[in-house]
């Protein structure tokens, strides 16, 4: 079954911290996979995707991403948070329906 | 617009009611797609379409879903006799095919059912 798994329910940091998002997937035929954000009352943003090529894409606001097909992972990474990033975040898979993970809260503390 | 507009933004509806969501893609998109987001879920597709054609509604949860695209542009979605479980934010989202273009999302509707 197609699936996708992010692991951790909520996550705080502090502002100037690393951030890594957790995600895997279980899907049939070679992914597309995407990391999108969700500010409270909006709509989804893309922050980047991976068709093919390069396993490591960089997104919009400083993110990225590697994709590891061994692990089946797509793990969201970004250097350092600022206080804007609080949001929720979505891992995705699919070419043209996707199916999404759960989501992932970031907090930041100051 | 330069993005996916939905209207209304927030509805409120007693049980049995029935109702309409209106998506209006990016101008140009080929395929529109509706989600359906529970409270702390994840978004879960409902229903897809490339131009005027639905080509899968396998995430309709009931025959009381129905959706539209007439003139391949502006979509309705439909939920007739509502219940309390369909309280939700409904999200449209289009994309220029179904390929490599990722799909853009609107802003979505928060349906309440009383």
């Amino acid at each position: 079954a197609q699936s996708v798994t992010q692991p951790d329910i909520h996550i705080t940091v502090s502002e100037g911290a690393s951030l890594e998002l957790r995600c895997n997937y279980s899907y049939g035929a070679t992914p597309y996979l995407f990391w999108y954000v969700q500010s409270p009352g909006q709509g989804l943003q893309l922050l980047l995707k991976y068709f093919s090529g390069d396993t490591l894409v960089q997104g919009i606001k400083g993110f990225e991403a590697e994709f590891k097909r061994s692990q089946s992972s797509f793990n969201l990474r970004k250097p350092s948070v600022h206080w804007s990033d609080a949001a929720e975040y979505f891992c995705a898979v699919g070419t043209g329906k996707l199916i999404f993970g759960q989501g992932t809260t970031l907090q930041v503390k100051p | 617009g330069a993005g996916v507009s939905q209207s209304p933004r927030y509805k409120v509806a007693k049980r049995g009611q029935d109702v309409a969501l209106r998506c209006d893609p990016i101008s140009g998109h080929v395929s529109l797609f509706w989600y359906q987001q529970a409270l702390g879920q994840g978004p879960e597709f409902l229903t897809y379409f490339q131009n005027e054609a639905q080509l899968d509604k396998s995430g309709l949860p009931s025959d009381r879903f129905f959706a539209e695209r007439p003139e391949g542009s502006v979509s309705t979605l439909k939920i007739q006799r509502t219940q309390q479980e369909d309280s939700a934010v409904y999200l449209c989202a289009s994309s220029l095919d179904t390929g490599h273009q990722p799909q853009h999302f609107g802003d979505g509707t928060r349906l309440s059912i009383l």
